[in-house]
């Protein structure tokens, strides 16, 4: 169990252009998250998937962000024409399969996140 | 919709004093609660959850909370700072449905400890 790895760590970009983030998550681990991270404060979520199927999605997810689970194993977040408001940490986090002890709740394990830098 | 408030932005303590950070929620039904710590750089890691039953948990690297209902309130708590504690701490409630589970955090409380 290596946890969940992001790539890259750190992204400088110029407005304007696209990126792409990827995470691979534990391994098994059947639910995928991403959240946005901007400087002060806490996480805010962006999506979901659980296996390949997408199932919610936030409101801060425009138009100009899409984010794939072809396999339902890694996932990749794209972002086109990047703002300076894209600016802040993406952070992706797994959860092991549904477990009926824990009463539907899920623990989710995130990883180091990729810090994006939109000049 | 829920939140979550963390009252306090910096708290600054001594190493081997005692550590209490405030969390309160707004959710409408019985909520999952979580506490996480971030060091610079670095992910996100859980110290402890709350889902039912005993309303003291106890995490890992020394850390509590207790859940009080009444207060709306999980407070984190450390008898004993030590400085490798200082980092910034997350209090998270989980929204889980059976197709859908996402976490909503607070602001985050950053702790310096001074030596």
């Amino acid at each position: 169990d290596t946890g969940v790895s992001q790539d890259p760590r750190h992204k400088i970009t110029k407005r304007g252009q696209n990126v792409t983030f990827r995470c691979d998550p534990i391994s098994e681990h059947n639910r995928l998250y991403w959240y946005r991270q901007t400087l002060g404060q806490g996480p805010e979520f962006l999506t979901y998937f659980q296996n390949e199927a997408q199932l919610e999605k936030s409101r801060l997810l425009s138009d100009r962000f899409s984010a794939e689970r072809p396999k339902g194993s890694f996932s990749t977040l794209e972002i086109q024409r990047t703002e300076q408001g894209d600016s802040a940490m993406y952070l992706c986090a797994s959860s092991p399969v549904f477990l009926r002890t824990s009463g539907g709740a899920d623990i989710q394990y995130f990883g180091a996140g990729t810090r994006l830098s939109v000049l | 919709a829920q939140s979550v408030t963390q009252p306090d932005i910096h708290i600054t303590v001594s190493e081997g004093a005692s550590l209490e950070l405030r969390c309160n929620y707004s959710y409408g039904a019985t909520p999952y609660l979580f506490w996480y710590v971030q060091s610079p750089g670095q992910g996100l890691q859980l110290l402890l959850k709350y889902f039912s039953g005993d309303t003291l948990v106890q995490g890992i690297k020394g850390f509590e909370a207790e859940f009080k209902r009444s207060q709306s309130s999980f407070n984190l708590r450390k008898p004993s700072v030590h400085w490798s504690d200082a980092a910034e701490y997350f209090c998270a409630v989980g929204i889980f449905k059976a197709a859908g589970n996402k976490l909503t955090f607070g602001g985050g409380t950053r702790v310096l400890v001074k030596p």
